[in-house]
């Protein structure tokens, strides 16, 4: 079956660690996106990947690195850096990086991270 | 103000109601627009997208207005299982290519026997 999978599904982290959430899709998509969702808040995009060996900052990128060395993988990492890293992490995958037709972004099922 | 609004409900209704939500957006250059629906601990997915003319999906209908930079859902004879968190949806075009979506804080829906 196609689609996106995270893992883990709920981490927990002790402060000052890092720790690295999967994404991985099988859908030969070029784009793929990190979200964090916090309670009353919208998902904010925080790094997003156009294409294999390239990613761009979102609107909340501080305290969080990413790489795309493989087109069905884009892992994220939280650092130390971030401040309050507790959040619902959503990664997502879209088909086409540009363009005025839209593609439909599909998302994984999350990793719930949790601060010690 | 935040790019997408939309009350936070919960709207408690009925089963068999029609309940209406609406979100407001504040860029003009949006591109496109969509109602995602999210169920409680699960990922967002797309319901349907919005188009300038109105569009309808069964029950559901969606409708935009680009000069007052509205977007509405409205639900017919809701189901118990359309309860859920309903996100508002805009997209623009990212510098450089690609696109961005940016997501409403949602609004809950229940729906009671």
């Amino acid at each position: 079956d196609g689609g996106i999978t995270q893992s883990p599904k709920y981490l927990f982290r002790k402060e000052g660690q890092n720790v690295t959430l999967s994404c991985e899709q099988n859908l030969n998509h070029d784009a793929m996106y990190w979200y964090r969702q916090d309670p009353g808040q919208g998902l904010r995009l925080i790094y997003y990947s156009q294409i294999v060996n390239d990613f761009q900052k979102g609107d909340i990128a501080e305290g969080y690195s990413v790489s795309r060395e493989k087109k069905e993988s884009f892992p994220l990492t939280v650092t130390s850096a971030q401040k309050n890293p507790t959040a619902f992490y959503l990664c997502a995958s879209s088909v086409n990086t540009g363009g005025l037709s839209y593609n439909e972004q599909f998302f994984g099922p999350g990793t719930r991270l949790t601060v010690l | 103000r935040k790019e997408v609004e939309q009350d936070p409900g919960p709207f408690n209704v009925p089963e068999g109601a029609t309940v209406a939500f609406n979100c407001t957006y504040s860029n003009s250059a949006s591109q496109s627009f969509f109602w995602y629906r999210q169920d409680c601990r699960k990922e967002p997915k797309l319901l349907m997208s919005v188009y300038s003319s109105g569009n309808e999906d069964g029950r559901f209908t969606a409708q935009l207005n680009r000069a007052s930079q509205y977007i509405s859902l409205l639900i017919r004879d809701s189901k118990l299982s359309d309860s859920a968190t309903y996100l508002c949806v805009v997209r623009s075009i990212l510098t450089g290519g690609g696109n961005k979506l940016t997501f409403g804080t949602g609004t809950q829906l229940k729906v009671e026997l």
